[in-house]
C-alpha cells in the first residue's frame, strides 16, 4: 500500500497555463506538507495543513493555492504558470506526537516542467 | 532562524569502505534533527531521527548518527557501504511547528 501518493508523477505544459497536484495519505495522519525541490536538488517547505487548517504558508507567490478537502488529501493549485515553477514538487505526512517533533513520509514527486 | 549546512556537495567513496557524511544545524532550541535518503528519481526517505536521549542513533539500512551538542553536528556514519547505497543525502532540522529545514544534500557516488 502507497502511504502517501501524487498524481500526476510529470506534468508538462506551457507558461501562463493552470495546473493542479494531488497529494493523498493513507497514514492516518493529520499534517500535510508541500515541498518545492529546485534544480539542484534544494528542499524548501512551502505549506503546512493540520487537519484542512492552514499552519505553515511560507514566501510562495500567490499563484501557488493549497486545498485540503479532507485531512488525507492536500493538493496544490497553481495558476499561470511561469518557467520558474519548473521544479519537483513533494507531498509530505506525519502525525505529530505530543510535544514531539515531526518525522514526515513524503510522496514520490512530482516533476513540473513549464516550457 | 533554523538553518542546516551540509559542507560536503560531493563524496566519492569505494564500496566496502567507511562513511561520513557532515551536517550542523543552527536552532534556538532542542533539535529535532533527522536524515534523509532520495534516491533518483525518488521521493525522500527517512533514515533515522534524533528527538533526545542517547545521541548515537541507529537507522535503517545499516545507518547511525551521532548528535553533538557542542559542535551542533548530526553526522550521517555508515561502517561499510554498498553500491546500493549510491544517492542523495539530506540532513535536516525540524521546528516544534512541524517546519523541516533541508539542507543542500550530499550526492554519495560509489565506485568498485
Amino acid at each position: 500500500d502507497t502511504a502517501v501518493s501524487q498524481t500526476p508523477k510529470y506534468l508538462v505544459t506551457q507558461m501562463g497555463n493552470d495546473k493542479s497536484i494531488k497529494c493523498e495519505q493513507n497514514l492516518g495522519h493529520d499534517t500535510m506538507y508541500w515541498y518545492k525541490q529546485d534544480s539542484k536538488k534544494f528542499l524548501k517547505i512551502m505549506f503546512s495543513y493540520n487537519n484542512k487548517e492552514l499552519i505553515i504558508n511560507e514566501t510562495v507567490p500567490n499563484r501557488f493555492s493549497p486545498k485540503s478537502p479532507d485531512k488525507a488529501h492536500l493538493n496544490l493549485h497553481i495558476n499561470s504558470l511561469e518557467l520558474g515553477d519548473s521544479a519537483v514538487y513533494f507531498c509530505a505526512s506525519s502525525q505529530p506526537p505530543s510535544g514531539g517533533a515531526y518525522e514526515q513520509y513524503f510522496g514520490p514527486g512530482t516533476r513540473l516542467t513549464v516550457t | 532562524a533554523q538553518s542546516v549546512t551540509q559542507p560536503d556537495i560531493h563524496i566519492t567513496v569505494s564500496e566496502g569502505a567507511s562513511l561520513e557524511l557532515r551536517c550542523n544545524y543552527s536552532y534556538g532550541a532542542t533539535p529535532y534533527l533527522f536524515w534523509y535518503v532520495q534516491s533518483p528519481g525518488q521521493g525522500l526517505q527517512l533514515l533515522l531521527k534524533y528527538f533526545s536521549g542517547d545521541t548515537l542513533v541507529q537507522g535503517i539500512k545499516g545507518f547511525e548518527a551521532e548528535f553533538k551538542r557542542s559542535q551542533s553536528s548530526f553526522n550521517l556514519r555508515k561502517p561499510s557501504v554498498h553500491w546500493s547505497d549510491a544517492a542523495e543525502y539530506f540532513c535536516a532540522v525540524g521546528a516544534l511547528s512541524g517546519k523541516l529545514t533541508f539542507g543542500t544534500g550530499t550526492r554519495l557516488t560509489i565506485i568498485p
